[in-house]
Parts: C-alpha cells; structure tokens; sequence
C-alpha cells in the first residue's frame, strides 16, 4: 500500500538559506504525491502536487518539488528562505483503496526559520 | 465562497460527555473527509463519505460516528468522550474530478 516518510521532524535553517525537506515514498503504482503547509493554529494548505505529468513541480510561496523514481523521492526545496515559511509541511500520497482514494500523511516536519 | 468551515474552533470536555463538530463546504464537492491529527503522527482518517448517503470507516474510527446530512454537510460525533480523543480535528473535501483535497481550519478539542 502506498505510504511515505518524512525525514526529520524538525529543521532549522537561517533566513536566505536553502530549504530542503525530505519525503520518500512507497508505492507499486505511479503514485500522486502533494506537499501540504500548516501555518499555526490554521488548516492545511495545498503547496504542490504531483499527478504524473512534469517531474519537477512549482508550487505556491516559491517551493519546488521534484520527484525522482529512481530515489523514490518528492523532496521539497525554496532556494532561499522567508521568516514567513515558519510552519509544519506534510507529505501525502494517494492510496487506491476499494475503489476510493485517500490521503495518506507523513508524520511531518516543523520548519524553523531564524534571523 | 468560504471553502470548508467548521464548528466549534474550540471545545473542552469532560469524559463521557458526548458532542458532535460540524464541517460544511460550498464547493459542490462529493467527498469529504474526517481527520485528526496528533503531534508526531500527522494526519489519520478517521471516517470519510465518497458521495451523499455514504460513509466508510478510515484507519482510525473507533468511538466516532459520522452523518452525511446532505452534499454539504458532513458531521462527527463522539457518544462517549475519553481523553484519547484529545486531539485536533480537520474536516476536508474534494471534487471528483480532482485528488486535491481543501481543509477546514480545525477543531481543537479537549477531554479531560
């Protein structure tokens, strides 16, 4: 069944800084692959999504995803990072079950973001 | 348009107590969707409805009960709280045609 996991529960970088955060996937299909934001105390916020189409995703905010079967990777990246990109991401693939789909989360990761 | 709205944000409880937290959405979508989400585990399902008038158990369902009242409305009861449930709860939805789910900004409950 399909499921991923996230490296590191928390990650620090400075302002300006690369980010990188980091999901693997498994799955025996072609899988469909997002990265969700929570800024505190708010819901979740669609950052990219991958459905099979270009490996490497834009998304919202300047974040970038790209997926790489050989590694079984969708890491998230920004090139340079903004006080305001302090929040939890999630990744979450697409599990086909009975004929129905659901999300299935990584435990995710909290990005800190310092001066 | 205001996308996925819940009720209460906020609700304490004492165990035993029972409530229900309620989750509308005007996007005309058929699936919608119950999570709750724990520090270090992300986001479980707990029950979700593919179209009006079903509903089907997610991996965490035990003590939760749900209605599909119509297209918009999908709700969540807890019969009998216990503080295992203390947790944060988001209702989501989405299209058919589409696998991007919309979140709700969650319920914060409590069972003490």
């Amino acid at each position: 069944a399909q499921s991923v996991t996230q490296l590191g529960s928390h990650v620090s970088v400075s302002e300006g800084a690369l980010v990188l955060l980091r999901c693997n996937y498994s799955s025996s299909v072609p899988p469909y692959l997002f990265w969700y934001v929570q800024y505190p105390n708010q819901g979740l916020q669609l950052l990219l999504k991958y459905t099979s189409a270009a490996t490497l995703v834009k998304g919202i905010n300047g974040f970038e995803a790209e997926f790489k079967k050989s590694e079984t990777s969708f890491h998230l990246t920004k090139p340079s990072a903004h006080m305001s990109d302090a929040a939890e991401y999630f990744c979450a693939v697409i599990r086909f079950s009975g004929g129905y789909n659901k999300l299935i989360f990584g435990a995710g990761t909290r990005l800190a973001v310092h001066p | 348009n205001a996308g996925v709205t819940q009720t209460p944000k906020f609700q304490v409880l004492k165990t035993g107590q029972s409530m229900t937290l309620q989750c509308a959405q005007d996007m005309n979508h058929n699936s919608m969707y119950w999570y709750r989400q724990d520090p270090g585990m992300g986001l479980r399902l707990i029950y979700y409805s593919a179209s009006e008038g079903t509903t089907d158990k997610g991996e965490v369902p035990n003590g939760y009960n749900v209605s599909r009242l119509n297209k918009r409305e999908f709700s969540l009861r807890l019969e009998s709280a216990a503080p295992s449930q203390t947790s944060v709860y988001f209702c989501a939805s989405r299209a058919t045609s589409s696998y991007e789910q919309y979140f709700g900004p969650g319920t914060r409950l409590t069972v003490t």
